[in-house]
């Protein structure tokens, strides 16, 4: 099925970096939602995009939606310990959501 | 404050039998979809349907079943287990104008393993 492109694909940081991650597409979208999955649990919610050039924020993480509707990205700031987990955007077509292929993230303390 | 219950949280099956995972969510949103995810793999989709009476395949349709006689549930249904669905089951619902999602909220997952 489609997919979105992310990157990076994995990455290891040291606590108290920044982090960034994005997906991409060469199809235009009206939404871009990120989510979060630790292991042995469901994707949980991060930030919800619903406007070209919207960005937000949600404590430590902010996102933006791209202005071409084509690309979001996803900041982490301070990064600690408990930030490790899968970190994946999504975005809607006709009735199926698109997902991108996923970040992991591993915080080195 | 129940959002999208997913039950079982675990199940074991002999091959060739069969069993319904359950998914209720009560926000009252008209998509409800199910997602297969296979380790260090994304989420697949299964089945989803965009209201009462109307279900849709998704990408790896063979071996589950699903119906939706009410807004709040969508259970699917694996007719014959094989070892190759042994995976982690995900319900998910929404809202969704048609061309555009809206959040989707996750159950906390289904772990299935087929013997």
């Amino acid at each position: 099925g489609q997919q979105l492109n992310q990157s990076p694909q994995s990455m290891f940081i040291q606590e108290g970096e920044d982090v960034s991650m994005n997906c991409t597409s060469s199809s235009i979208f009206n939404t871009w939602l990120w989510y979060k999955q630790e292991p042995g649990e469901g994707p949980v919610l991060l930030i919800a995009l619903y406007k070209a050039g919207e960005l937000t924020s949600n404590g430590r993480l902010t996102a933006q939606f791209g202005i071409t509707r084509k690309d979001s990205f996803l900041n982490i700031s301070a990064s600690i310990p408990s930030d490790v987990g899968i970190y994946f955007c999504l975005t809607s077509g006709t009735y199926k959501y698109i997902f991108g292929t996923g970040t992991r993230l591993k915080v080195l303390a | 404050n129940a959002g999208v219950t997913q039950t079982p949280k675990f199940q074991v099956l002999k091959t060739g039998q069969s069993m319904t995972l359950q998914c209720a969510q009560d926000m009252n949103h008209e998509y409800m979809s199910w997602y297969r995810q296979d380790p260090g793999m994304g989420l697949r989709l299964i089945h989803y349907s965009v209201g009462a009476g109307i279900t849709d395949q998704g990408e790896v349709p063979n071996g589950y079943n699903v119906s939706r006689s009410t807004t709040e549930d969508f259970p699917l249904r694996l007719l014959s287990a094989a070892p190759s669905q042994t995976s982690v089951y995900f319900c998910a619902s929404s809202f969704y104008t048609g061309t555009s999602g809206n959040t989707i909220y996750f159950g906390e997952g289904s772990w299935l393993t087929v013997v």
